[in-house]
């Protein structure tokens, strides 16, 4: 079975301080990995997927990730936090393409 | 092209009723998901369509859910009778053929369901 866990239900990082959000996974199988983020009152976004290609992934507004499967890792950065980045993060988990199991997600707040 | 739309976008209801939630996904989309978010817990799968057929409903919590698609196009998810832990965002995601391509779920909004 699979599973992911974020550590940290809850980030706080100052603008401009390194943002950095920690998903780990369980996969029985090569897994197909996503990060999602859910703004104020809108649906999930895709940030950015690693479906075994490159294993340093880059999404959208500058954030990026790296697969490390010897730690089982899928953990989401960005340089530079801006105000607009504060949201909820999802990492998600899918074999062969199935339906999705989530983390429990990540708030981030960016402090002036 | 337009992106999944999801109605209602809320909906508050007496336990005991009966809700109706519906999924629009993408144009040309066979698969079709159902995930739900209950209050401080974790984004959770409920179904997967591939086109008209339920290709996996492991994750229906219990026999008061009811989804359909008939046609292989729009989706409906029923809660009856509704009880007060089924308050929750429900989302739907679509997606082309699983097991090609990037396997990416395009979600939409969410329908926010409020049970008192």
């Amino acid at each position: 079975a699979q599973s992911v866990t974020q550590l940290g239900s809850h980030v706080s990082v100052s603008e401009g301080a390194l943002v950095l959000l920690r998903c780990n996974y369980s996969s029985s199988v090569p897994p197909y990995l996503f990060w999602y983020v859910q703004y104020p009152n809108q649906g999930l976004q895709l940030l950015l997927k690693y479906t075994s290609a490159a294993t340093l992934v880059k999404g959208i507004n500058g954030f990026e990730a790296e697969f490390k499967k010897s730690e089982t890792s899928f953990h989401l950065t960005k340089p530079s936090a801006h105000m607009s980045d504060a949201a909820e993060y999802f990492c998600a988990v899918t074999p062969y393409g199935q339906n999705f199991v989530f983390g429990p997600g990540t708030r981030l707040s960016v402090l002036p | 092209e337009a992106g999944v739309t999801q109605f209602p976008s809320h909906s508050v209801i007496e336990k005991g009723q009966t809700v109706t939630l519906r999924c629009d996904p993408i144009s040309g989309h066979d698969n079709l998901y159902w995930y739900r978010r209950v209050m401080g817990k974790e984004i959770k799968f409920l179904l997967h369509f591939v086109k008209e057929s339920k290709q996996d409903e492991s994750g229906m919590p219990n026999n008061r859910f009811l989804a359909e698609r008939t046609g292989g196009t729009y989706s409906t998810l029923k809660v009856q009778p509704a009880e007060l832990e089924d308050s929750g965002v429900y989302f739907c995601a679509s997606s082309n053929s699983a097991g090609t391509g990037d396997h990416e779920q395009y979600f939409g909004p969410g329908t926010r369901l409020t049970v008192t």
